[in-house]
């Protein structure tokens, strides 16, 4: 199982980018990245999913390198409504690795 | 489609009594998911079914605690007896893609 590493929190302010980076040294050839937003009060929602290089949606863009060891989540110009806990998971497309949550980053953007 | 529902919302119970949480899933996804999350502990993965059946109970926490879903639109988690120790927000969660999940608004339990 697919260890990740991310920081425990970060701030930024209205109207930046956010770069989240998750480690995941140990994955395996047949490992997904997928990240997930949790806001207080509800359960975790999904962002974004990749496998390798960059993906992008109406929400975020998700860079893997080459070698897949990290991945960065990125949001692009923040508001206020941003501000929660984004958890990056790695695993393979059976759903109880798929699904087994970390720490999470906890971030806080200011106006 | 209105999602996962979850119930109760809120329950405040006495230690030593038996609690159940509900959830039907989202209708057509084949893999239902229950979380646990605390401060001190985070999100915990207690047990997962694909299609009805239980893969991985592995999470769940001692045989106080247990799962059913006895079809695809139901599935039930029982503590019995409850303790203090148990208070906690119970998350639901179904899939159909097996990385992409949907969660309920979960269940706040306090055990007093």
């Amino acid at each position: 199982l697919a260890k990740t590493t991310q920081p425990i929190s970060m701030d930024s302010y209205e109207g930046q980018e956010v770069n989240i980076t998750c480690s995941h040294n140990n994955i395996a050839t047949n490992d997904y990245i997928t990240w997930y937003q949790q806001f207080p009060s509800q359960g975790p929602r999904f962002i974004i999913q990749g496998y390798k290089t960059k993906v992008t949606n109406e929400v975020a863009s998700l860079f893997i390198p080459a070698d897949r060891k990290s991945s960065t989540l990125s949001l692009p110009r923040v508001s206020l409504s941003d501000t929660a806990v984004y958890y990056c998971l790695v695993g393979a497309p059976n759903a109880g690795n798929m699904l087994t949550f970390g720490g999470g980053t906890r971030l806080m953007v200011k106006p | 489609d209105a999602g996962v529902i979850q119930s109760p919302r809120h329950e405040v119970t006495e230690m030593g009594q038996e609690v159940t949480l509900r959830c039907k899933p989202i209708s057509g996804h084949n893999s239902l998911f229950w979380y646990r999350q605390t401060m001190m502990r985070g999100l915990e993965l207690l047990i997962y079914f694909n299609n009805n059946v239980p893969i991985d109970d592995s999470g769940m926490p001692e045989d106080r605690f247990s799962a059913k879903m006895p079809n695809a639109s139901f599935s039930t988690l029982k503590i019995q007896p409850s303790e203090p120790r148990d208070s906690a927000v119970y998350f639901c969660a179904s899939s159909s893609l097996l990385y992409e999940a949907f969660f309920g608004q979960g269940t706040r339990l306090t055990v007093v």
